[in-house]
């Protein structure tokens, strides 16, 4: 069974250039977590999706990012004209429906230059 | 109310010493508290976790303590090895899988 899958693993994009971040969450999970964690700082949570619905975006900058989780495919995190504070590490997890526990993917390493 | 407190910042252990990290939370509406291990360039690994109906929960050399009055729960590493020096993550969520809230983190040296 395998986990939670993100690509891709690193990211390089110009200022003012679109990144985007695929998650596709472990067999069976509905619901998908971001999270944004700087260099030697914790997790800071962005956005908590199900299946075609957004359920909590308060960690989420209101401009430049965005979230989606359709019906079919991975999750995708989108951030607009990035800038050099945007670079981080963005962490997908996963859960399944009345599951406690979340699981993190490996990570997408964005470096904005 | 949402947040959950954790300390130390950074631990150093000596090789066999007993690593304690704590951790502290406001809503008394999360009922499910689970510890996390990242090590570098990794994603975060659920370690163990424990709900509020029991006093604490042994797995290995891991082991949870929670004290619902206090609303304080704590992570006892015994026999700690430099294999264990990692960054770790208390969280405090609700069964309803919302809210799921991070500590800032514990960045444990284990000295060989």
């Amino acid at each position: 069974n395998a986990g939670v899958m993100q690509n891709p693993r690193h990211l390089v994009r110009r200022r003012g250039q679109e990144a985007r971040l695929r998650c596709s969450p472990m067999k069976g999970h509905s619901h998908v977590y971001w999270y944004r964690q700087l260099p030697e700082e914790g997790l800071k949570f962005m956005v908590y999706l199900q299946k075609e619905n957004i359920i909590d975006e308060s960690g989420m900058p209101k401009e430049r990012f965005s979230a989606e989780f359709p019906k079919e495919g991975p999750s995708i995190l989108r951030i607009q004209q990035v800038v050099r504070g945007d670079s981080a590490a963005y962490f997908c997890a996963s859960r399944k429906t009345n599951g406690n526990t979340i699981y993190f993917g490996e990570g997408s390493w964005l470096t904005v230059v | 109310q949402q947040q959950v407190k954790q300390s130390p910042q950074s631990l150093i252990v000596q090789k066999g010493g007993i690593s304690i990290i704590n951790c502290a939370y406001e809503n008394t509406a999360f009922d499910y508290f689970p510890w996390y291990q990242q090590f570098p360039g990794k994603g975060p690994a659920l370690l163990i976790a424990i709900r509020p109906d029991v006093s604490e929960k042994k797995e290995g050399r891991f082991t949870i303590s929670f004290n619902k009055s206090a609303k304080q729960f704590s992570l006892h590493i015994m026999d700690s090895q430099p294999g264990d020096s990692a960054t770790y993550f208390c969280a405090a969520s609700m069964l309803s899988g919302q809210n799921f809230v991070f500590g800032p983190g514990t960045r444990l040296s284990v000295l060989p």
